[in-house]
This record gives structure tokens, C-alpha cells and sequence, in this order.
């Protein structure tokens, strides 16, 4: 079955430092992988996927992530954080090999917290 | 602006009561979603429309129930049968479908926060 996993329910960061969201999953074929973020009271924003190619992806606001397959992990980065990043951060997951169903499963979230 | 709205953004019933809630899209997807959220328990799919007409139950469909009789529209009615309705409530739209959603990120709408007493 699917899973992802986001293991830390809060990240702390200082403006200007760099920022790491975790995120690890579970499939049995190849996995396609999602980082959204949601501000409050608002739905969710596509930030960057991972279907194929280059490990390290590129997305909106400047985050990237980057693919392992040998740790199953799809780690959200950022070199410098903002204020403004602060926000609810979620990882989702899906694949359309044997055994699996083709939806996109949703971590739990890590909310992001930015100080000045 | 192309996007999908969802309304009202705030309802409030009395429990017992069945309760409709709108999504309504212009970007011309195929497919639509819709989720629940709840504090600490990520998003969870309750019905998903491929094409018009069509729809099928996610992994939290009971209590709940949807129509898709145009393109544009996918609807969400929260029935007295749904034992805890309390929560935030997101539609969804994608030019994929469940089967291909690795392929096409989701376009959310703002959500409608439902309360019931």
C-alpha cells in the first residue's frame, strides 16, 4: 500500500538560514512525488513533482526537493528562508505500478514557522 | 482568471441537517476531487469525477454524496448520516484522473470550513 510520511509536525527556522521539510514514502513501483503548501484559511498550492529524471527538482519560491530512492525520502529545501514561507507544507505521494491505486495520498503536514 | 471557487466559505448547520456545498470550475478539467481536512490527519479523498456523469467513492465517501451533471460543477452534500461533519472542505480539479494524478498536480479551490452544532 502507499504511505508518505512527514515526521516532524513543526519546523523552526531563522530568516535567512536554510530550510529542510522531511518527507519519506512507501510503494511498490516507481513513486511520483508532490510538495504543496497551503497558507491559512486557503486551499492548497502546487509547489514542485517528481515523475522522472534529474533527482533534484526545481519548483515555485525558490524550493527545490530532492529525490533518494535508496532512502525513499523527498526532502523540501530551501537555501534561504522567508517570513512569508511560513505555512503548512504537505508531501503526497502516488504510483501507478502493480499494487498500487493510482491516487495521490497526503502526508500529514509539517507547518513551517519563519522568525525574523 | 482561470480557477476553481468554492462557496460559501463558512457554513454552519444544525446537526441532523443535510448541508450542499459548491465548487464550481473554469479551467476546463476533466477531473474533480473532493477532500477533507482535519487537524494532524493530512487530506482525505471523499469523491472523485472523472467525467461528467461519473463518479466514484474515495476512502471516506460514507455520509456523503456528490452529483457531476455538467463540467463545471461538482457538488458535495453532507448528509445527517455523516457522524463527525465538522471540518474544512476542499475541491479539487485536474487535467488527469486518479489513474494518471502522478502526472497532473491538483488545482484547489479556497475551501468552505463546515461547522455543525
Amino acid at each position: 500500500a502507499q504511505s508518505v510520511a512527514q515526521p516532524e509536525d513543526q519546523v523552526n527556522v531563522a530568516e535567512g538560514n536554510p530550510l529542510t521539510v522531511k518527507c519519506t514514502y512507501s510503494v511498490s513501483g516507481n513513486p511520483y512525488l508532490f510538495w504543496y503548501v497551503q497558507y491559512p484559511n486557503r486551499g492548497l498550492q502546487f509547489l514542485l513533482k517528481y515523475i522522472t529524471g534529474d533527482n533534484l527538482v526545481k519548483g515555485s519560491y525558490g524550493f527545490e526537493a530532492e529525490f533518494n530512492k535508496s532512502q525513499t525520502s523527498f526532502h523540501l529545501k530551501k537555501p534561504s528562508a522567508l517570513v512569508s514561507d511560513s505555512a503548512l507544507y504537505f508531501c503526497a505521494v502516488s504510483s501507478h505500478g502493480s499494487g498500487n491505486t493510482g491516487k495521490l495520498i497526503f502526508g500529514q503536514g509539517t507547518t513551517l514557522q519563519v522568525k525574523p | 482568471d482561470g480557477g476553481i471557487t468554492q462557496s460559501p466559505k463558512y457554513l454552519f448547520r444544525k446537526e441532523g441537517q443535510n448541508v450542499t456545498l459548491s465548487c464550481e470550475q473554469n479551467l476546463n478539467h476533466d477531473a474533480m476531487y473532493w477532500y477533507r481536512q482535519d487537524p494532524g490527519q493530512g487530506l482525505r479523498l471523499i469523491y472523485y469525477s472523472q467525467i461528467v456523469n461519473d463518479f466514484q467513492k474515495g476512502d471516506i465517501a460514507e455520509g456523503y454524496s456528490v452529483s457531476r451533471e455538467k463540467k463545471e460543477s461538482f457538488p458535495l452534500t453532507v448528509t445527517s448520516a455523516q457522524k463527525n461533519p465538522t471540518a474544512f472542505y476542499l475541491c479539487a480539479s485536474s487535467t488527469g484522473t486518479p489513474r494518471s494524478s502522478y502526472n497532473s498536480p491538483l488545482h484547489f479551490g479556497n475551501g468552505t470550513r463546515l461547522t455543525v452544532t
